[in-house]
């Protein structure tokens, strides 16, 4: 089975310029979350979709960041403009719906690492 | 708020022997469930253990295990017979239970860079 791929692995922009992440779930896991480290701190939570729904997202920072998941397959964040404090690792994460039961863990993508000059 | 604690930025341990990496947690919750995920370079992070607050047994994994201490709000990572391939960034994560369901909304620590030395 493919893992959680996103992309791109680095993105290195300016101040003021526009990104836009992707993340492809596992296919069949209708939980997908985007999650942020700052570099030398701790990753935290920014959103978590069920399907095409924005469940939670209570940690996305301001309104310069838009989190999409159009049809309920992949996932993009778009951070529009950038800031320098913007910059860090964006991961993102699938896992199966559950009704109060564990199904098994999060599974991680690799992250994007975001660099904002 | 819960918040997650990891106050060994970096350790380092010779192949074969045993590192404890620690993790300290604040919540209000009694019912709750705490994790550790490790990160080897340039790759995906993955789960190592769970632990479930309402089980007092400490939950091991092969080589991996626990000592959780609810009183003290304290989950230790003992990791024995250490491998070069546990290198890696190790994150200790919690979970409410009071979560809907489905969201595995994780609070996260810093992290503890562990380094295996040959």
């Amino acid at each position: 089975e493919a893992g959680v791929t996103q992309f791109p692995s680095h993105s290195v922009i300016e101040k003021g310029q526009t990104v836009t992440l992707r993340c492809d779930p596992i296919s069949g896991h209708d939980n997908l979350y985007w999650y942020r480290r700052v570099m030398g701190k701790e990753i935290k939570f920014l959103l978590h979709f069920v399907k095409e729904s924005k469940q939670d997202e209570s940690g996305m920072p301001n309104n310069r960041f838009l989190a999409e998941r159009t049809g309920g397959t992949y996932s993009t964040l778009k951070v529009q403009p950038a800031e320098l404090e913007d910059s860090g690792v964006y991961f993102c994460a699938s896992s199966q719906l559950r009704d109060g039961q564990w199904k098994g863990p999060l599974h991680f993508g690799n992250g994007t690492r975001l660099t904002v000059t | 708020a819960q918040t997650v604690t990891q106050s060994q930025p970096e350790m380092s341990v010779q192949e074969a022997e045993t590192v404890t990496l620690s993790c300290t947690y604040d919540t209000s919750e009694s019912d709750y469930y705490l994790f550790w995920y490790k990160q080897p370079p340039s790759r995906q992070m993955i789960l190592v253990i769970r632990q479930e607050a309402y089980k007092q047994q400490n939950a091991t994994e092969n080589r991996f295990s626990v000592n959780f201490q609810k009183a003290a709000k304290s989950f230790s990572l003992k990791i024995s017979d250490s491998q070069l391939g546990d290198a890696a960034m190790y994150f200790c994560a919690y979970r409410s239970a009071e979560e809907p369901g489905g969201n595995e909304k994780l609070t996260f620590g810093t992290g503890t860079r562990l380094t295996i030395i040959p």
